[in-house]
């Protein structure tokens, strides 16, 4: 069964810190994308990546950078955490050109205190 | 205004009803997305629809690319299908292949 994987379901970081959010997915897709999701906005793009070590930056970037240095992989990064970055994050895959569909991860619930 | 807008925001329904949630894109798309998002937060993706309609199970989508509108309906539906149901609409055929999202619409099936 093809997956995105998130390398947690929920996690607790104080004000701050440095976070690391993990993303794996085993399709040999191109594109990877980290999203926020919170209420009343729906799901907003962070950052996205179309092939190893490319990004391009999303509606929402500030405060967050990422990396991909192998294609099944897509981490996103929290430099300082502040407790506005309290949120759901889904990181999500697809093939070049989006073809096939998207595969969403079960999503990592990040409260910063 | 945003690019994609759902209606209802909330829906509640007696078990057995038929559903409908309408989606409305005011951009050119590639493609349109109907995704479901239970309890906890995975989100698994319904259908991709370019022209027509798609029928899967008790679902079915239906998009008009001329007046830019899509349906998500759910026949004989059941509390199993609660959850909320988001609209994505994909824009041209970049290597990005960016989504944007409606808000979503949150389904409560009552038994």
């Amino acid at each position: 069964d093809v997956k995105v994987t998130q390398s947690s379901r929920y996690l607790v970081k104080r004000t701050g810190e440095k976070v690391f959010l993990e993303c794996v997915q085993d399709m040999d897709h191109e594109n990877m994308f980290w999203y926020r999701q919170d209420p009343g906005l729906g799901l907003r793009l962070i950052y996205f990546s179309y092939d190893v070590k490319m990004k391009e930056k999303g509606d929402i970037p500030e405060g967050y950078s990422v990396s991909r240095e192998k294609k099944e992989r897509f981490s996103l990064i929290l430099e300082s955490a502040s407790t506005n970055q309290t949120s759901m994050y889904l990181c999500a895959s697809s093939l070049w050109g989006g073809a096939g569909g998207y595969t969403f991860g079960s999503g990592t619930r990040l409260t910063v205190v | 205004k945003n690019e994609v807008e759902q209606s209802p925001q909330n829906l509640t329904a007696q078990e057995g009803e038929f559903i409908t949630i309408n989606c409305s894109y005011s951009v050119g798309i590639s493609a349109l997305h109907w995704l479901q998002q239970h309890p906890g937060g995975g989100i698994v993706s319904l259908f991709m629809l370019s022209s027509g309609k798609k029928k899967h199970g008790r679902l079915i989508a239906t998009i008009n690319i001329q007046e830019k509108h899509s349906s998500l309906h759910i026949t004989a539906s059941h509390p199993r299908d609660s959850a909320v149901y988001i609209c994505a609409v994909r824009s041209g055929e970049t290597s990005g292949s960016r989504l944007t999202f409606g808000e979503g619409t949150q389904l409560t099936v009552n038994p």
